[in-house]
């Protein structure tokens, strides 16, 4: 069964740093990738996705994201990471075509927590 | 246009109550699903919808949780006879496209079983 690993439970990282958010994956077949950020009491807000094409993807506020097929990996990346940043950020997979329906499997979640 | 909603936006129920969730997917969606959140956990799939297509109700946990939607409409939740580990927010999602690929959320219903 597919399964999404994000190593890190929770992360601090000062204002202004840069920020890096692992996730890795087991699948079997080709995986279109997603991240989401849930800030308090709000629901799941799309940050980006990756289907295919170029492995290194943009998303709203500022972030990025590398597919690596080698690795299993799709890190998410921000290069000066804001207060408002704060929140916790899932990783999902969904298997692409086939009869998922969409079905997004999630990791357990990174709260990531900034310092002024 | 509004984005999904979800109400109640917190419940709380006693041991043994019966539950109802409610769901208002973005218009013109054709995909709905529901998902749980438990502390400290990643969401969990529970039940799927797609038009008036049969349901995948592969991840209801037990027979105690049930869905409806009528149509491309609003959806409810029904846990029946809830138990403390109910405990969790539901959370809502709604898609345009079949395949559901770029799921928006609603704000969901968090559930507190005492």
């Amino acid at each position: 069964a597919q399964s999404v690993t994000q190593p890190d439970i929770h992360i601090t990282v000062s204002e202004g740093a840069s920020l890096e958010l692992r996730c890795n994956y087991s699948y079997g077949a080709t995986p279109y990738l997603f991240w989401y950020v849930q800030s308090p009491g709000q629901g799941l807000q799309l940050l980006l996705k990756y289907f295919s094409g170029d492995t290194l993807v943009q998303g709203i506020k500022g972030f990025e994201a590398e597919f690596k097929r080698s690795q299993s990996s799709f890190n998410l990346r921000k290069p000066s990471v804001h207060w408002s940043d704060a929140a916790e950020y899932f990783c999902a997979v969904v298997e692409a075509g086939g009869t998922s329906y969409g079905k997004l499997t999630f990791g357990q979640g990174t709260i990531l927590t900034v310092h002024p | 246009g509004a984005g999904v909603s979800q109400s109640p936006s917190n419940k709380v129920t006693e041991k043994g109550k019966d539950v109802e969730l409610r769901c208002d997917p973005i218009s013109g969606h054709t995909a709905l699903y529901w998902y749980r959140q438990r502390l400290g956990q990643g969401l969990e799939f529970l039940i799927y919808f797609q038009g008036n297509s049969a349901p995948d109700k592969s991840g209801l946990p037990s027979d105690r949780f049930s869905a409806e939607r009528t149509g491309e409409s609003v959806s409810t939740l029904t846990i029946q006879r809830t138990q403390q580990e109910d405990s969790a927010v539901y959370l809502c999602a709604s898609s345009l496209r079949r395949q559901g690929y770029e799921q928006y959320f609603g704000p969901g219903t968090r559930l507190t079983v005492t």
